[in-house]
């Protein structure tokens, strides 16, 4: 079984500061990592992907994340907050024979001004 | 735009009735999902159809039926509603249908609430 851990439902940052949004992952089986943003009565929309390849992953509109191991952990961060990445961000993994996504809770983005 | 297309886009009906979703999937794309969002159990997966086949099962009720058409779109048939099917609608697509690795490109979802 696999699932995930989005630590804090809810962080506000001050645009311009560093944006963490942690996920901690559950797998029996080696991890494909996802980040997707939903923003406003929109879809989810894929912000990056690990698939054991390179460890820090970069993704669209200055987001990256690493995957850690021996953290089982794929936080997401992002040096430099916009009021434009206000949204919903969910952690998601998948692996081996099993193609669906599991999702975290979600974790809700406030940027201030 | 995600090219994954959803209809309708809300739709509101009354208990114990039926209702169906459709999905057209991202041109190219053999597989669908179909997921459920709601406040107290966010996302969650139900259905997976690739090439016309189910795939994999997820927390899909009952009385909840899905399928995919030869021409690859697909339909989530919800029946005996009650208040608690209220909730967002996902369907999701992918190229492929057995490697974690494949990307699944989300639809703008279907608001269903059930009165």
């Amino acid at each position: 079984a696999q699932s995930v851990t989005q630590l804090g439902s809810h962080v506000s940052v001050s645009e311009g500061a560093l944006v963490l949004l942690r996920c901690n992952y559950s797998s029996s089986v080696p991890p494909y990592l996802f980040w997707y943003v939903q923003y406003p009565n929109q879809g989810l929309q894929l912000l990056l992907k690990y698939t054991s390849a390179a460890t820090l992953v970069k993704g669209i509109n200055g987001f990256e994340a690493e995957f850690k191991k021996s953290e089982t952990s794929f936080h997401l961060t992002k040096p430099s907050a916009h009021m434009s990445d206000a949204a919903e961000y969910f952690c998601a993994v998948s692996g081996g024979s099993n193609y669906k996504l599991t999702f975290g809770k979600g974790t809700l983005l406030t940027v201030n001004p | 735009d995600s090219g994954v297309t959803q209809t309708p886009k809300h739709l509101i009906t009354a208990t114990g009735q039926r209702v169906t979703l459709r999905c057209s999937p991202r041109s190219g794309d053999l597989s669908v999902y179909w997921y459920q969002q709601s406040l107290d159990q966010g996302l969650q997966f139900l259905i997976q159809y690739y090439n016309g086949e189910e795939r994999a099962k997820g927390n899909i009720l009952e009385r909840f039926s899905a399928q995919q058409f030869p021409d690859l779109h697909s339909e989530l048939n919800l029946s005996s509603l009650e208040l608690g099917d209220s909730a967002l609608y996902f369907c999701a697509s992918s190229v492929g249908g057995g490697a974690g690795t494949d990307t699944q490109y989300f639809g703008p979802g279907t608001r269903l609430t059930v009165l």
